[in-house]
């Protein structure tokens, strides 16, 4: 079993409309959890962090389910620019800083 | 604030060379830096955590002869691929992290290509 899994995707959607992708980790000492978004060829950059009392940016949403080990990303009014892939990364297992990257959601927004 | 270089942006080599990658943090100062490798249509997987002034930490499956790692300062870490193959062309990616901050910033990644 994989450390952290996604749905690879694609997601196709409309622009407007609300999409929701999800990530499980297995392992249950993980301490801290983000949303990273990576274009083409380009690096990850930081979305969000994620907090198990939900945490939202804008049309972003994140939340963390400890018990279940899950994260969740909730991206409502989807614009063209929204297209990329979606990273769930999990750190800090072993009092480490160590990032374990899923392998990514690609999102393309529709016109 | 929180920036990290990297150079090369891209090389394009030989099969039996060596290729150096620069790793720099321009606005702060890293005690870990990271080095990952992104194959196409796959994620990030860490190759090794390098802690200024120590030797580096390798992943299970990463040779540490082959991909050589010093991390002279706070602000610069470098990767040098050994006998470069075309199996090792891949986007490599350096990240750094420093104490005051809970998450790692990422270079802009080398795009390495051995013919």
């Amino acid at each position: 079993r994989k450390e952290v899994e996604q749905d690879p995707g694609p997601f196709n959607v409309p622009e407007g409309a609300t999409v929701a992708f999800n990530c499980t980790y297995s392992n249950s000492a993980s301490q801290s959890f983000f949303w990273y978004r990576q274009d083409c060829r380009k690096e990850p950059k930081l979305l969000m962090s994620v907090y198990s009392s939900g945490n939202e940016d804008g049309r972003f949403t994140a939340q963390l389910n400890r018990a279940s080990q899950y994260i969740s990303l909730l991206i409502r009014d989807s614009k063209l620019s929204d297209s990329a892939t979606y990273l769930c990364v999990v750190g800090g297992t072993s009092g480490t800083y160590k990032y374990i990257f899923g392998t990514g959601t690609r999102l393309k927004v529709l016109a | 604030g929180a920036v990290v270089s990297q150079h090369p942006s891209w090389v394009i080599c030989k099969s039996g060379t060596s290729v150096k990658i620069e790793c720099r943090s321009l606005d702060f100062q890293a005690t870990t830096m990271f080095w990952y490798r992104q194959f196409p249509k796959q994620s990030l997987m860490l190759m090794a955590t390098s802690n200024e002034g120590s030797k580096a930490t390798y992943e299970q499956g990463v040779e540490k002869d082959k991909f050589l790692i010093n991390h002279a300062s706070l602000t610069l870490s470098t990767l040098t691929v050994t006998s470069a193959h075309p199996e090792d062309s891949s986007f490599y990616i350096c990240s750094a992290k420093a104490p005051s901050y809970n998450e790692q910033f990422f270079g802009p990644g080398t795009r390495l290509t051995v013919l």
